[in-house]
């Protein structure tokens, strides 16, 4: 099975640019999160997707950040513009289906998108 | 606000040299406690989940169980390819099920 693919894996780009991050997650996943991880910290849940539509996106700067997920597959995470403590790593995990009740279910990572804001 | 903390933040263990690791965590309603191994340059991988007091599960030299407040992660005999950064991660039900974190505790197994 494929696990969760992510592009590019490395960007650098200057202060004030923008920049797109794609994510292709496990077949079948009806869930997607993105997820932003800074140097010596855990990741931190920035959106998430319950097919193509936002579940939670309360910690997502809207500013600046913006994600979209067409026909409930792919996602984007489009950042403009980019400031110098963005510099972190963009995860993308999906999981089948965000928990309910007392059943909840594991996300599965891609590898991330390394950024850094010059 | 809920709190997960991991500790120690760092551990270097020599080969063989059994320990655990620590998650502590303030949520209500606890819904699963998450624990991932993440290397360097890639993403988390799963490693395990608990739902309630008093479980366990092992996979090889490791074993994860979980009390009312904190979870431990117990590596036996561990080898230089365990090293890793482990993240332990807490699922509050009461803000979309979200994923929240700890910051890791970074394990070196020297041979």
């Amino acid at each position: 099975e494929a696990g969760v693919a992510q592009s590019p894996r490395y960007k650098i780009i200057e202060k004030r640019q923008s920049v797109a991050f794609w994510c292709n997650p496990i077949s079948g996943h009806a869930t997607l999160y993105w997820y932003q991880q800074i140097l010596g910290q855990g990741p931190k849940l920035l959106i998430q997707f319950q097919n193509n539509g936002v579940v939670d996106d309360s910690q997502l700067p809207k500013d600046r950040f913006s994600a979209e997920r067409l026909k409930g597959v792919d996602s984007t995470l489009k950042i403009q513009p980019a400031k110098l403590e963005d510099s972190a790593v963009y995860l993308c995990a999906s999981s089948l289906v965000a928990g309910s009740g007392t059943v909840t279910y594991e996300q599965y990572f891609g590898p991330g998108t390394r950024l850094t804001v010059t | 606000e809920d709190q997960v903390t991991q500790s120690p933040e760092a551990l270097r263990l020599q080969e063989g040299e059994s320990s655990s690791l620590n998650c502590s965590y303030t949520v209500s309603g606890l819904r699963g406690l998450f624990w991932y191994r993440q290397d360097p340059g890639k993403g988390p991988e799963f490693l395990f989940t608990l739902y309630s007091a008093g479980e366990e599960k092992e996979k090889e030299r490791l074993k994860a169980t979980l009390t009312k407040k904190e979870s431990f992660l117990h590596i036996t005999a561990p080898k230089p390819e365990d090293s890793a950064t482990y993240l332990c991660a807490v699922q509050d039900p009461y803000n979309n099920n979200d994923m929240r974190f700890g910051a890791g505790t970074r394990l070196t197994v020297k041979p």
